[in-house]
């Protein structure tokens, strides 16, 4: 089936570093492609999305890019800062038939001032 | 309601006993969905309801699991007989477009409810 693989945590960085978050997923369809954010103690949060390839989703500094030929859609922000610490979920959405929005496993990142 | 509300927040329980999940998606939202999240685990799909109909429910674990959504806004999932296996945290979504429509399908999550069985 239909599967999506996230780089694993946690991830600790100084504040200001560069953060790369690394997702892969099924080649199987034209999914949508999602990363939502978990702050501690709240639910899921849409950060960022993207629908076909090339597009490139971003929000509060995170920038991801649809990358077809290698089913990727790492994330990235270039400065983070300590509000940025959470737990993040690649997911992408084959929709219809084939299922539904698919989490990977999670990524926890920590920022220390 | 401006989100989508999930209650009880915590429930805990015993082995053995029954539950009920609530979840009120967000007004107009046809479409809604259950999703598991075990510790340290991503959210998995559990059952998918557009209107008042359950679409899919492939992801229920076994048959002691059973969700409805009679008047297609509110929603109860109900576990019967839990196990201790069953402790997660379950989160319910809701999306104003059907799975499946064209574009993306943005799901808005509630904060969940944190479910122990003892």
């Amino acid at each position: 089936g239909n599967s999506v693989t996230q780089m694993e945590g946690p991830v600790t960085l100084s504040e200001e570093a560069f953060l790369t978050i690394n997702c892969t997923y099924t080649a199987t369809g034209y999914p949508s492609l999602f990363w939502y954010v978990q702050y501690p103690g709240e639910g899921l949060q849409l950060l960022l999305k993207a629908t076909k390839a090339d597009d490139k989703g971003s929000n509060k500094g995170f920038e991801a890019t649809y990358r077809k030929e290698t089913t990727s859609f790492h994330l990235e922000k270039g400065s983070v800062q300590v509000s940025d610490s959470a737990v993040y979920f690649c997911a992408p959405d084959y929709g219809g038939s084939q299922g539904n929005l698919i989490f990977g496993k999670g990524t926890k990142l920590s920022v220390k001032p | 309601g401006a989100g989508v509300s999930q209650t009880p927040s915590n429930k805990v329980t015993e082995k053995g006993k029954y539950v009920e999940l609530r979840c009120d998606p967000i007004s107009g939202h046809t479409a809604l969905y259950w999703y598991r999240q075990s510790l340290g685990q991503g959210p998995e799909f559990l059952i998918y309801f557009q209107g008042t109909g359950a679409a899919d429910d492939s992801g229920l674990p076994n048959d002691r699991f059973f969700a409805v959504r009679p008047e297609g806004s509110v929603s109860t999932l109900k576990i019967q007989r839990t196990e201790r296996g069953d402790s997660a945290v379950y989160l319910c979504a809701s999306s104003l477009r059907a799975r499946g429509s064209s574009g993306a399908n943005v799901l808005t999550f509630g904060a969940g409810s944190r479910l122990t069985v003892l």
